[in-house]
């Protein structure tokens, strides 16, 4: 069964440096989207993209996030200058989107990441 | 936020069904719902959703009461393996739009 995966699962790094998320969506989806879980709080959404370009994107998406989907296969998110409070798990997402009812978002395992 | 409602946590016995209830009151006509799950810090995995019929699939089922104000997730038969958050999402059609999750049902399968 097809599936959404996710590299690293676990990116340890310092405050101020940057850090790219990658993500390989499902391979016919058009639709992708990137979420985040602190630790012990819901699961927020960030951003989705589409055609190339952001379709809609959260407060929380500020200028130190970007995303990215470089070839036909990966899909990236960025963030410039990592914070402390940037410390999160980080899902991505995908949707095939036909129509209303193939409009279901499959999620990866998630990348931790850690600022320290 | 999120438009729906769950009890914070349930319990269910190993091999019985799990009967999860959501209400979202607010629902619109065009408004699908939609039911993921969470194991530990995994990725949402998606379960089952519908607009106003009830559905079934391999994993669920879902019953959708007749004003839409309300639906339960059916667990058939309850495995330590469906211990997990439980999400119900109330979700527009008709564009690309986001998941709002709340903070769910704690469902805790036991022997």
């Amino acid at each position: 069964e097809p599936e959404v995966t996710q590299t690293p699962s676990h990116q340890v790094t310092q405050m101020g440096q940057e850090v790219i998320l990658r993500c390989v969506p499902i391979s016919n989806h058009l639709y992708f989207y990137w979420y985040r879980q602190i630790l012990g709080q819901k699961v927020e959404f960030l951003v989705s993209f589409y055609n190339n370009e952001i379709s809609e994107k959260s407060e929380i998406f500020d200028d130190q996030f970007s995303v990215e989907r470089p070839d036909g296969s990966n899909f990236t998110l960025k963030i410039r200058s990592t914070k402390l409070e940037d410390s999160a798990m980080y899902f991505c997402a995908s949707s095939l989107r036909l129509s209303s009812s193939t409009d279901t978002q499959y999620f990866g395992p998630g990348t931790r990441l850690t600022v320290l | 936020d999120a438009k729906t409602t769950q009890p914070p946590s349930m319990d269910c016995a190993e091999g019985r069904a799990a009967n999860l209830p959501c209400n979202h009151s607010t629902i619109s006509g065009n408004e699908y719902v939609y039911w993921y799950r969470q194991i530990h810090s995994q990725g949402p995995q998606y379960i089952i959703h519908g607009l106003k019929n009830n559905e079934t699939n391999e994993m669920a089922s879902l019953i959708i009461t007749e004003d839409r104000k309300s639906s339960t997730l059916i667990l058939p038969h309850a495995t330590l393996r469906d211990t997990a958050v439980y999400y119900c999402i109330v979700r527009e059609t008709g564009t690309a739009s986001k998941l709002t999750f709340g903070t769910g049902t704690r469902l805790q399968v036991t022997l």
